[in-house]
């Protein structure tokens, strides 16, 4: 069966420092990879998504960027955090091509910049 | 600019009420609707609706897409508790690109 892991759960950062997220899938190839941030418990923005390794689309650039090193891996970074990048940040997969549509979610990380 | 629109953003109603929550869109190169219900962490899949007219159900929830008007509807009857939650609703391109809606808050009273 496929599974997602995301991490850091939690953490807490100065404005300024970097960030970096990772985000895994086992159980699945070539699968379709999402980074969204959710902030005050609503709707969520894509910020950027992935079809394949080294394909990666930028919903919002500004100060993040995301890499798709492996098949299965995805990570969020960023140089120098602002105080407006808190919020909770989930990495999804989803089939790709003709299959795609369901997205299955890791269990967020919750990241406050201080 | 892709676009997903819920409305109500909020709603509150009481336990046994039954709640039709509203999602309209605008997308270029659409392939399919996709519903969720998110409660403390990561949303849970509800739905995917791809074809017009065609009712998806489960249980006491159900939805319907309308690819003329561009906009689905998410239908829960005899409410419970349990059903407090963001219902998201999001769509996906062509190119497996996926947005969501703002989410409508939804809360049952006991």
């Amino acid at each position: 069966s496929q599974t997602i892991h995301q991490w850091p759960a939690t953490l807490v950062q100065p404005v300024g420092s970097p960030l970096s997220l990772e985000c895994t899938v086992e159980g699945t190839s070539n699968p379709n990879l999402y980074w969204y941030r959710q902030a005050a418990g609503r709707g969520l923005q894509l910020l950027f998504y992935s079809v394949g390794i080294g394909q990666i689309s930028s919903e919002v650039p500004q100060n993040l960027s995301a890499s798709r090193p492996q098949d299965r891996q995805f990570i969020l970074s960023s140089k120098k955090l602002l105080l407006s990048d808190s919020g909770f940040y989930l990495c999804a997969w989803s089939l790709g091509g003709a299959d795609s549509g369901e997205l299955f979610f890791g269990e967020g990380s919750r990241l406050t910049v201080l | 600019e892709d676009k997903v629109v819920q409305s109500p953003l909020s709603l509150v109603v009481h336990e046994g009420d039954t709640v039709t929550l509203n999602c309209s869109y605008e997308v270029t190169n659409f392939r399919s609707l996709l519903w969720y219900k998110q409660e403390k962490k990561a949303p849970t899949f509800l739905f995917m609706l791809t074809s017009s007219g065609i009712e998806k159900k489960s249980g006491r929830l159900s939805s319907i897409l309308d690819k003329k008007e561009l906009f689905s509807i998410l239908n829960i009857t005899a409410t419970q508790t349990g059903d407090s939650a963001v219902y998201l609703c999001a769509v996906m391109n062509r190119d497996d690109k996926i947005i969501f809606g703002k989410g409508t808050r939804l809360h049952i009273l006991p």
